[in-house]
């Protein structure tokens, strides 16, 4: 079984609409992370999170909202979708420790979203 | 601010040739460096890392990317490449340290194997 999972893999919505992905990891980390994909532009991070009670913007969180269920569930919100966040989205999470598995972050297969 | 700049946006390579797939960083710190590819309709994978320790790091499927801190540079290299090596490959710099695990990431690159 896959140590993070992302639901749906693929959307497609209408502009305005209220969309949610959803991320589960079985690592055990407590770090997370959400980030969109264009071509061209790399990954661009939108929100991360070092635990439950700690959640933080990154480069590109407008238009976007998190949500830190558990330890292991990390959701993304986009509250009225539009389409220039048409992109693909990835979830990630990282071990906090020492040693060579530090900042390491280990990727979902990624949900494709798209705005009409 | 830390950042990462991947020359070439596709490289395109003979099966059997060198693959070198190019990154220069810049960071104000002594930097983590990695190396992920992107197969298609996949997530990322980790390639290799840079955690300042030896310089030259070998990682999996005969990749290794060497660290030059004079060049600030971090190169991904294969001596021989195979049809399976197609992909998405990106080059990512965080401060290291387990300080705030946030990764940036350069724009990616290409790769094309014809056979």
């Amino acid at each position: 079984d896959a140590d993070v999972t992302q639901t749906p893999r693929n959307r497609i919505t209408k502009t305005g609409k209220r969309i949610m992905l959803e991320c589960s990891q079985t690592k055990g980390h407590d770090r997370m992370y959400w980030y969109r994909q264009d071509p061209g532009l790399g990954l661009q991070l939108i929100y991360y999170s070092f635990d439950v009670k700690d959640i933080n913007k990154g480069e590109i969180s407008d238009g976007y909202s998190v949500s830190r269920q558990a330890q292991a569930k990390f959701s993304l919100s986009l509250e009225s979708a539009i389409p220039n966040q048409t992109a693909l989205y990835f979830c990630a999470t990282s071990d906090p420790g020492t040693g060579v598995s530090t900042d390491t972050q280990y990727f979902g297969p990624g949900t494709r979203l798209t705005v009409l | 601010a830390q950042s990462v700049t991947q020359l070439g946006s596709h490289v395109s390579v003979s099966e059997g040739a060198l693959v070198l797939l190019r990154c220069n960083y810049s960071s104000s710190v002594p930097p983590y460096l990695f190396w992920y590819v992107q197969y298609p309709n996949q997530g990322l994978q980790l390639l290799l890392k840079y955690t300042s320790a030896a310089t030259l790091v070998k990682g999996i499927n005969g990749f290794e990317a060497e660290f030059k801190k004079s060049e600030t540079s971090f190169h991904l290299t294969k001596p021989s490449a195979h049809m399976s090596d197609a992909a998405e490959y990106f080059c990512a710099v965080s401060l290291g340290s387990g300080n705030t695990g946030k990764l940036i990431f350069g724009q990616g690159t290409t790769l094309q194997v014809k056979p």
